[in-house]
């Protein structure tokens, strides 16, 4: 089961881009990258999911290295309403392979 | 709007009682999924149903009962609760549980255990 490692929180200015970097050393093969985002009081939100490279959405960036090993999520130019947790969550959902959310990051934006 | 919806969205209960936590999702997924969040802790997985078949049990306390009664309703049944188990309980699902299909929450019950 691959575990996540992410700072525990960042802090950053209207405008800015943000980037979340993820370390999972032992990610497997069959493994992919999801990113979450997750507001006081409500469920976790998906982001963006990747497996190797780089993947683009509306919303955010994830960059992949070769060796998977780390990802870094990219929020282009935040806004104070981007304030919330960023979960990397590594790993499927086959049958004996259960997922975990690791602690997430705490991103605060000022303006 | 998810597409999956929680109710009820507060509970306060006493250690004695028997309550149930309701879950509802209308994105025609086949995979359901029971999470645990706790102050200043992860999201802890409890159970989760594929295609109405329990498929894991994360050592989850019999004082919590999952049921899944068809791919679109997911319940937890709780009973003689202790005060550590008061968190909010998430409730999400995906396409199937083989995949890596992204889930999606609902907004949670907040419990309370006096």
């Amino acid at each position: 089961l691959a575990k996540t490692t992410q700072p525990i929180s960042m802090d950053s200015y209207e405008g800015q881009e943000v980037n979340i970097t993820c370390s999972h050393n032992n990610i497997a093969t069959n493994d992919y990258i999801t990113w979450y985002q997750q507001f006081p009081s409500q469920g976790p939100r998906f982001i963006i999911q990747g497996y190797k490279t780089k993947v683009t959405n509306e919303v955010a960036s994830l960059f992949i290295p070769a060796d998977r090993k780390s990802s870094t999520l990219s929020l282009p130019r935040v806004s104070l309403s981007d304030t919330a947790v960023y979960y990397c969550l590594v790993g499927s959902n086959n049958a004996g392979n259960m997922l975990t959310f690791g602690g997430g990051t705490r991103l605060m934006v000022k303006p | 709007e998810t597409g999956v919806t929680q109710t009820p969205r507060h509970l306060v209960m006493g250690m004695t009682n028997k309550k149930s936590l309701k879950c509802e999702q209308h994105l025609g997924h086949n995979a359901m999924y029971w999470y645990k969040q706790s102050a200043k802790k992860p999201l802890e997985l409890m159970f989760v149903y594929n295609f109405k078949e329990q498929t894991e049990n994360n050592s989850v306390p019999s004082r919590f009962s999952p049921e899944c009664p068809n791919s679109s309703h997911l319940f937890l049944h709780l009973h003689t609760l202790q005060p550590e188990d008061s968190a909010l309980y998430l409730c999400a699902s995906s396409q199937d549980g083989w995949g890596h299909q992204p889930q999606h929450f609902g907004d949670g019950t907040r419990l309370s255990i006096l």
